[in-house]
């Protein structure tokens, strides 16, 4: 199995930017996933990486180092909408995908 | 629209009755999922397929069953209902391509007393 840690709760002011880490142990790695889930809603995909670097989409980022075994999602101007929780996936070398906890974003005004 | 019907949304159970949840995609991906979601735990594999015919056991199995008659249906069965089976339940699909991005379906929320 998978042990993927992230912070459990994050605030931040609206306009801000907030970076989410995790960090993760794994046998064999295909890849890691950030998801955002808004209260009482399924998953949706944010973003993918696999090789180590930033993979930049509008105002989210993912930024990945496989040696480290970690990774963060940066969130730019922060809006109300972005209030959420957002989970980190790793991919085993199973291809089966493994979730953390997810971290609770709170964006105030 | 495409994609993942779960049913039902939200049912509540006495402890050893059966139970099925309902999943169907119309993606025609290959691979499906069932997740349970609980409060501080995240969400945790229960079964899988990667295809019509097959199953295998996920990270939580014990007390649930699963089968994958056709590409597009997979249906998760709680034999006899237990407290701590208390969860709500995500089906998802991946189309085995690319980067095997997860679809989830809505959920179904179960309590079981």
């Amino acid at each position: 199995g998978q042990n993927i840690d992230q912070p459990t709760e994050m605030t931040a002011t609206e306009g801000a930017i907030v970076q989410i880490n995790c960090t993760y142990q794994t046998s064999g790695f295909n890849g890691l996933f950030w998801y955002q889930q808004h209260a009482g809603e399924a998953p949706t995909f944010l973003s993918y990486n696999v090789l180590d670097g930033l993979e930049e989409k509008g105002r989210f980022s993912s930024f990945l180092s496989r040696s480290k075994g970690y990774s963060y999602l940066l969130l730019k101007e922060l809006q109300m909408k972005d209030s959420a929780s957002y989970l980190c996936a790793v991919r085993d070398g199973d291809y089966k995908l493994s979730f953390g906890a997810g971290t609770t974003v709170t964006v105030r005004a | 629209i495409a994609g993942i019907t779960q049913a039902p949304t939200s049912q509540i159970l006495a402890a050893g009755r059966r139970m099925t949840l309902r999943c169907t995609q119309d993606m025609r991906h290959n691979a499906m999922y069932w997740y349970r979601q609980d409060l501080g735990l995240g969400l945790r594999l229960i079964h899988y397929s990667n295809t019509a015919g097959t199953t295998g056991k996920g990270e939580v199995p014990d007390g649930y069953s699963v089968s994958r008659a056709n590409t597009d249906d997979f249906p998760l069965t709680l034999a006899s209902a237990v407290p701590s089976q208390t969860s709500v339940y995500f089906c998802a699909s991946s189309d085995s391509t690319g980067a095997n991005v997860l679809t989830f379906g809505a959920g179904s929320r179960l309590t079981v007393l």
